[in-house]
């Protein structure tokens, strides 16, 4: 089954503890992206890798990091947290073979993050 | 810029009534625009897209149709049950893989 995985799902922490939330894809995907979505806002882009060792900064990527050193993960740092942090996350992922509105980008279920 | 705009929430129907969720765009070229749809405890899942002016996109009852005159892609449905409750996103495609997501508007289906 198609499945983009990430843990934790829920995470409650203190402000400037390091965490990092994983993601990891069955697909074969080379696009993987990080999104957090908040009241009002919609989701809004974070990072995003074209493939491995390769990632480049989304709209809002004050914060965190991110790494691709294997194409099926794509992990979310925050190396020191913030409330403003306070967040739910998605990561998500698609193939960039074909053409690009003709690919579905699938989503992971989510992490409710809690920065206090 | 490019952006998603789609009406606030939340939505309460009945069941079996009919559907309309407003959303509009603004965007430089010809993006391809989609309907999201996400379940409580869930991540989002693709319920339709279309790729060109006029095309139509349809899925599990629901329509929407690209309308470049009126920058709009209007998600309809017929007749709405309960298990349609959910939150809905409009989206825009463009460039390499950018996508712009309106804010969501949450539905609730009453039976």
């Amino acid at each position: 089954e198609a499945q983009v995985t990430q843990n934790p799902r829920y995470l409650i922490t203190v402000t400037g503890k390091k965490l990092t939330v994983t993601c990891s894809q069955n697909m074969n995907h080379e696009y993987m992206s990080w999104y957090r979505q908040d009241p009002g806002l919609g989701l809004r882009q974070i990072y995003y890798s074209m493939n491995v060792e390769v990632t480049d900064k989304g709209d809002v990527p004050e914060g965190y990091k991110v790494s691709r050193k294997e194409k099926r993960n794509f992990p979310l740092i925050l190396e020191s947290p913030s409330p403003n942090q306070t967040s739910l996350y998605f990561c998500a992922s698609s193939t960039l073979s074909g053409t690009v509105s003709g690919n579905t980008i699938y989503f992971g279920e989510g992490s409710w993050l809690t920065v206090v | 810029g490019n952006s998603v705009t789609q009406m606030e929430g939340p939505v309460t129907l009945s069941e079996e009534a009919f559907l309309t969720i407003n959303c509009t765009y603004t965007a430089t070229g010809y993006p391809s625009l989609f309907w999201y749809v996400q379940y409580p405890g869930e991540g989002l899942q693709l319920l339709l897209k279309a790729t060109k002016a006029d095309d139509k996109g349809s899925n599990k009852g629901f329509e929407a149709t690209y309308r470049k005159e009126t920058t709009s892609f209007h998600l309809e449905k017929g007749s709405v049950q309960v298990s349609d409750s959910a939150v809905y996103f409009c989206a825009l495609l463009w460039g390499t893989y950018k996508y712009i997501f309106g804010t969501g508007t949450r539905l609730k289906v009453l039976a």
